[in-house]
């Protein structure tokens, strides 16, 4: 079965930076694009980004260009997004979640079971 | 406008129905896709495209089309539908994915 399993916890002091890893499991990795998301406390979902697993092509929310990274390792089945120069609105629930096709539509269909990020001095 | 709305919260009576609405210029060229999201849980998608359940959804979810606005009716609401709701589309200016803010259900 489709697995996203993410990194720990992290707790970050402002102008610091965070990496997030996403361990993928249970289908073809290079197949499927890889979003990022995010979800400040009792706020709604935001769009970071996305990566294409098999050329490692990018895409970034405007909002994050400039400050959001997203890598991946094809070896270990792993994608990675990096957000530098923290603030505390940066502090959030990060979910990375695969993108498919389900019934002629471009969706996304698993997610990971989120990380959360703290940014506070 | 590359941004979808949704009401903040709707109520429902049990076992009523109620239709959450998301409403944005980019329904007009993409399907909107629909999120069931628990407290501490990731969101799980409930309907997507025209009107399709993915596998081990029940029938009471179902969603339609109206010009800008995409619609997700739930008829017969359960408790366990107490959730908040959010629809998400692609978009053809802008950032190329975007989620709605969101709508808390509530079923009385």
């Amino acid at each position: 079965q489709v697995q996203l399993v993410q990194s720990g916890a992290e707790v970050k002091k402002p102008g610091a930076s965070v990496r997030v890893s996403c361990k993928a499991s249970g289908y073809t990795f290079t197949n499927y694009n890889l979003h990022w998301v995010r979800q400040a406390p009792g706020q709604g979902l935001e769009w970071m980004g996305i990566i294409n697993p098999n050329g490692g092509s990018t895409t970034y929310a405007q909002k994050l260009q400039g400050r959001v990274t997203m890598t991946r390792d094809t070896s270990t089945r792993t994608v990675y997004m990096e957000l530098s120069s923290l603030r505390s609105e940066d502090t959030a629930v990060y979910y990375c979640a695969k993108e498919s096709t389900i019934f002629g539509v471009l969706l996304i269909d698993y997610w990971g079971q989120g990380t959360r990020v703290t940014v506070s001095s | 406008s590359s941004e979808l709305t949704q009401d903040p919260a709707v109520s429902v009576a049990l076992g009523q129905t109620v239709t959450i609405t998301c409403q944005g210029d980019s329904l007009r060229s993409y399907y909107a896709s629909w999120y069931q999201q628990k407290p501490g849980q990731a969101p799980v998608v409930v309907v997507c495209g025209k009107n399709n359940r993915p596998s081990g959804i029940p029938d009471r979810f179902s969603g339609s089309y109206s010009g800008n606005t995409a619609s997700l009716t739930i008829t017969g609401a359960q408790a366990e539908d107490e959730a908040d709701y959010f629809c998400n589309s692609r978009v053809s200016s802008g950032n190329p994915w975007v989620f709605g803010g969101g709508t808390k259900l509530t079923v009385l």
